[in-house]
């Protein structure tokens, strides 16, 4: 089975400051892993995906995130974060073969822009 | 494109209710998913379909528990006898299976308030 691990249940930081929002995981197979975004009362977006290839992925809305093996870990980051990245983020994993490629989610970062 | 939709968007009910949710997944997509949200927590899988074969369901899914996707397009999920661990945000997800590229579209939820 796989796991997830956020270990920042909150991240507050400035406007225009970089962030970074950290994901570890677990499993004894190869995984797919996403970055999800999920604002107050709406579903979830997806703000990018590693299956294979580049470690470094880039997303939607300047964010950007890098697999390392080694460390089974896929931080997310920012450079510039802005107001309206307020919102609560989600790290995934899916498997490639069999499973149904269902989701296992961690337990998410609330990710607060403060002025 | 009209994504995925989700009604209601909120449900009130009494314990010991029946509920049925209605999901319409993004047209050509022949994967379909339910996840289940609960107040400070990453979704749960519960249960997926390929067409309209429901390929797998989770624990989590009790007896009281039934999702159908007759025509292999929209889906239903039924809670008979609700209870108050019931409330939470139920989310479909649709995909298109095709290789490895298996991005899940979310829809806006429906959130269960069981009295």
């Amino acid at each position: 089975a796989q796991s997830v691990t956020q270990l920042d249940s909150q991240v507050p930081v400035f406007e225009e400051a970089p962030v970074e929002l950290r994901c570890n995981y677990s499993s004894s197979v190869s995984v797919y892993l996403f970055w999800y975004v999920q604002y107050p009362n709406q579903g979830l977006q997806l703000l990018l995906k590693y299956l294979s290839g580049s470690t470094l992925v880039k997303g939607i809305n300047g964010f950007e995130a890098e697999f390392n093996k080694s460390q089974t870990s896929f931080h997310l980051r920012k450079p510039s974060v802005h107001i309206s990245d307020t919102a609560e983020y989600f790290c995934a994993v899916s498997v490639p073969t069999g499973g149904g490629n269902k989701l296992t989610f961690g337990t998410g970062t609330q990710l607060k822009v403060e002025l | 494109d009209t994504g995925v939709s989700q009604n209601p968007r909120h449900k009130i009910t009494k314990r010991g209710q029946n509920v049925t949710f209605r999901c319409d997944p993004i047209s050509e997509h022949n994967r379909l998913y339910w996840y289940r949200q609960t107040l400070g927590q990453g979704p749960e899988f519960l249960t997926y379909f390929q067409n309209e074969a429901q390929l797998e369901k989770s624990r989590l899914l009790s007896d009281r528990f039934s999702a159908e996707r007759p025509k292999g397009s929209f889906s239903t999920l039924e809670i008979q006898r609700t209870e108050q661990g019931d409330s939470a945000m139920y989310l479909c997800a649709s995909s298109l299976n095709s290789g490895g590229n298996n991005e899940q579209f979310f829809g806006p939820g429906t959130r269960l308030t069981v009295l």
